[in-house]
């Protein structure tokens, strides 16, 4: 069965510090990737997705950057954080027509 | 681009009855998708109905149903006999086909559902 992972669960970090969100899916090859940011009364809100290694768009211009060095690996980053990037993300896989999520990091900025 | 429009922010209902949560889109496609999410207080994300744009039959899961008005761009979920465990936030969401291949999930901002005694 396909399974995907996400960590860490909670992440505090200081101002100007840097980020690396990591997601690993099992049991499937070559799936689509998806970065997702859950901000309180925003919905879910599409930043990344990737079709393969090393393909990546952005969906939306932000202080944080993806990048997929393997097939099942999928990686947010950031350089310097901002107070505006606290939130939910959600890292996410599809099949077909279903989209599979993983548990989330809540991320503070402080 | 598509849009999801989910217009209750906040709704309760009795235990063992009957809800309807809202949802509106905008697109230009013919082919696309329409879910339902439920997040818990957990944060995962669990997939409560789906619906082919193609198909004019409505979708059901047991309790749950969808009222889906492709013309009108509506794709409301009832939910029958509600339950303690329905309490959570529901993502209406639209998926479309990226030519470059893979899917493109849009979301609606949610309805936070409290089932009450």
């Amino acid at each position: 069965s396909q399974t995907i992972h996400q960590w860490p669960a909670t992440l505090v970090q200081p101002v100007g510090s840097p980020l690396s969100l990591e997601c690993t899916v099992e049991g499937t090859s070559n799936p689509n990737l998806y970065w997702y940011r859950q901000a309180a009364g925003r919905g879910l809100q599409l930043l990344f997705y990737s079709v393969g290694i090393g393909q990546i768009s952005s969906e939306v211009p932000q202080n944080l950057s993806a990048s997929r060095p393997q097939d099942r690996q999928f990686i947010l980053s950031s350089k310097k954080l901002l107070l505006s990037d606290s939130g939910f993300y959600l890292c996410a896989w599809n099949r077909n027509t279903e989209a599979f999520f993983g548990q989330g990091t809540r991320l503070t900025v402080v | 681009a598509q849009t999801v429009t989910q217009s209750q922010p906040e709704m309760s209902v009795q235990e063992a009855e009957t809800v309807t949560l809202s949802c509106t889109y905008d697109t230009s496609e013919n082919n696309y998708y329409l879910f339902w999410y439920k997040q818990p207080p957990s944060r995962q994300m669990i997939l409560v109905i789906r619906q082919e744009a193609y198909k004019q039959q409505n979708a059901t899961e047991n309790r749950f149903s969808v009222n889906f008005q492709k013309a009108a761009k509506s794709f409301s979920l009832k939910i029958s006999d509600s339950q303690l465990g329905d309490t959570a936030m529901y993502f209406c969401a639209f998926m479309k086909l990226l030519t470059g291949g893979g899917n493109k999930l849009t979301f609606g901002t949610g309805t936070q559902l409290k089932v009450e005694l």
